[in-house]
C-alpha cells in the first residue's frame, strides 16, 4: 500500500522569504501522480500543484515549486517570496495511475503540515 | 462561482440518529467523492463516483451510504451514527475520475455525541 508521510507538522516563515515543505512517499508503482493542496483556515482546499511521475522536470506555478526525487521518493514544495495568504495547512497527496475503470483514482493524503506566514 | 457546496456546515447528532449530507457542484464535473478528516490525519476517501450512475467504496465506507441524484449532486448518509463518525466531511468533485485535481467544498463539521 501506497503511503505519504509529511515530517513537519508545523513550521514558520517570515514574509517575503522561502520556505520548503517536506513529503516523502512509499510505492512500488513507477506511474503515480504527486500533489500539493492548499487549505487556508475555515476555506476550502484547493489544488497548488501537480507533478506527473514520468515528467523528470519540475513542476512550477508562480511561486510555487516542487523539487521532485523519483529515486528517493521525495517531493518537496518551495514557497518563495512568502506572503500572509500562503498560511494554510498544506497537504501532499499521491495518486496511482491505473487503467480506465480498474481502479478508484484514490488520492493518498499525508497528515498534513501547518504553515504560518508570519509579517 | 458557487463550486462545489455542502450543507449542512454543521450538524450534532444523538449516537443511533442518521442524516444525510448533500452536495452539489455546478462545473460539469463527471466524478464526485466524499471524504473526511479527523484531527492529525489526512483526508481518507469514503466513497466516490466516477460518473453518473456509478458508486463505489473508497478507503472508510463503513456506516456510511452514498447516492448519486443526478450528475451534480452526490450525497452522503449516516444511517446510524456512531462517535468514531465525528469528523469534518468533505465533498469534492473533478472533470475525470483519474485526474487527482479535486475541487472541494467547504466541509461539513458533524459531532455524535
Amino acid at each position: 500500500a501506497q503511503t505519504v508521510t509529511q515530517s513537519q507538522p508545523e513550521m514558520s516563515v517570515q514574509e517575503a522569504e522561502t520556505v520548503t515543505l517536506s513529503c516523502t512517499y512509499d510505492t512500488s508503482e513507477n506511474n503515480y501522480y504527486l500533489f500539493w493542496y492548499k487549505q487556508p483556515p475555515s476555506r476550502q482546499m484547493i489544488l497548488v500543484i501537480r507533478q506527473e511521475a514520468y515528467k523528470q522536470q519540475n513542476a512550477t506555478e508562480n511561486r510555487f515549486s516542487v523539487n521532485f526525487q523519483k529515486a528517493a521518493k521525495s517531493f518537496s514544495l518551495k514557497i518563495s517570496d512568502s506572503q500572509l495568504g500562503d498560511t494554510a495547512m498544506y497537504f501532499c497527496a499521491f495518486m496511482k495511475l491505473m487503467n480506465y475503470g480498474g481502479s478508484q483514482g484514490n488520492l493518498i493524503f499525508g497528515k498534513g503540515t501547518k504553515l504560518s506566514v508570519k509579517p | 462561482n458557487a463550486g462545489v457546496t455542502q450543507t449542512p456546515k454543521f450538524q450534532v447528532l444523538k449516537t443511533g440518529q442518521s442524516m444525510t449530507l448533500q452536495c452539489a457542484q455546478d462545473m460539469n464535473h463527471n466524478s464526485m467523492y466524499w471524504y473526511r478528516q479527523d484531527p492529525g490525519m489526512g483526508l481518507r476517501l469514503i466513497y466516490y463516483s466516477a460518473s453518473e450512475g456509478t458508486t463505489d467504496k473508497g478507503e472508510v465506507p463503513n456506516g456510511y451510504n452514498v447516492s448519486r441524484l443526478n450528475k451534480r449532486e452526490f450525497s452522503l448518509r449516516l444511517e446510524s451514527a456512531a462517535p468514531s463518525q465525528t469528523s469534518v466531511y468533505f465533498c469534492a468533485s473533478s472533470e475525470r475520475w483519474d485526474s487527482g485535481e479535486l475541487f472541494f467544498g467547504e466541509g461539513s463539521r458533524l459531532t455524535v455525541l
